[in-house]
């Protein structure tokens, strides 16, 4: 089965600081990874993902993630933080099932971005 | 485009009372749809999810039925609530295998 480990559930920053939320999964079979983010009170929104090909992936809000397959992460980040970041961010990883897909998720990082 | 569709967006119900939280999704046919929880401090938990109309696996053993009357409609009930159902309940949807899960805009459930 899958699993996914985000360190951190805490992440402070100052404004135009690098952003870096860290994932690494566990999964028997080449995984689908995908971070989301969630806004206080809403549901979630989809980031970027990987599936196949080029392992460095790059998604809404100037935000990338790179998939390193040897040390089973995708950490995601972003060079310059902007208070409009703050928010909570889970990495999931994707279980292919018959006829369909799970999301197993983390446990989130919540994002302070401050001035 | 496709939308998602959840209400009711806020909920506060007395313990033993039923719940029905009910999610549609448009602009697509035969989705795969799932119900997850978000419990305070907690990561998303699956609860249900269905690749079809009255093909619904659950993942947790729990207080909570899921039904799907129609394609494109999914149904989170109980019968009697329980303190422990407070939560963040998330509707999603997709299609096919492998792709991008999306989701609605969540309903609160406060139960007393």
């Amino acid at each position: 089965a899958q699993s996914v480990t985000q360190l951190g559930s805490h992440v402070s920053v100052s404004e135009g600081a690098l952003v870096l939320l860290r994932c690494n999964y566990s999964s028997s079979v080449p995984p689908y990874l995908f971070w989301y983010v969630q806004y206080p009170n809403q549901g979630l929104q989809l980031l970027l993902k990987y599936t196949t090909g080029a392992t460095l992936v790059k998604g809404i809000n100037g935000f990338e993630a790179e998939f390193k397959k040897s040390e089973t992460s995708f950490h995601l980040t972003k060079p310059s933080a902007h208070m409009s970041d703050a928010a909570e961010y889970f990495c999931a990883v994707s279980e292919i099932t018959g006829g369909g897909n799970k999301l197993t998720f983390g446990t989130g990082t919540q994002l302070k971005v401050e001035l | 485009s496709q939308t998602i569709h959840q209400w009711p967006a806020t909920l506060v119900q007395p313990v033993g009372s039923p719940l029905s939280l009910e999610c549609t999704v448009e602009g697509t046919s035969n989705p795969n749809l799932y119900w997850y929880r978000q419990a305070a401090g907690r990561g998303l938990q699956l609860l249900f999810y269905s690749i079809g109309i009255d093909q619904i696996s659950s993942e947790v053993p729990q207080n909570l039925s899921a039904s799907r009357p129609q394609d494109r409609q999914f149904i989170l009930s109980s019968k009697k609530l329980l303190l422990s159902d407070s939560g963040f309940y998330l509707c999603a949807w997709s299609v096919g295998s492998g792709n991008t899960i999306y989701f609605g805009e969540g309903s609160w459930l406060t139960v007393v």
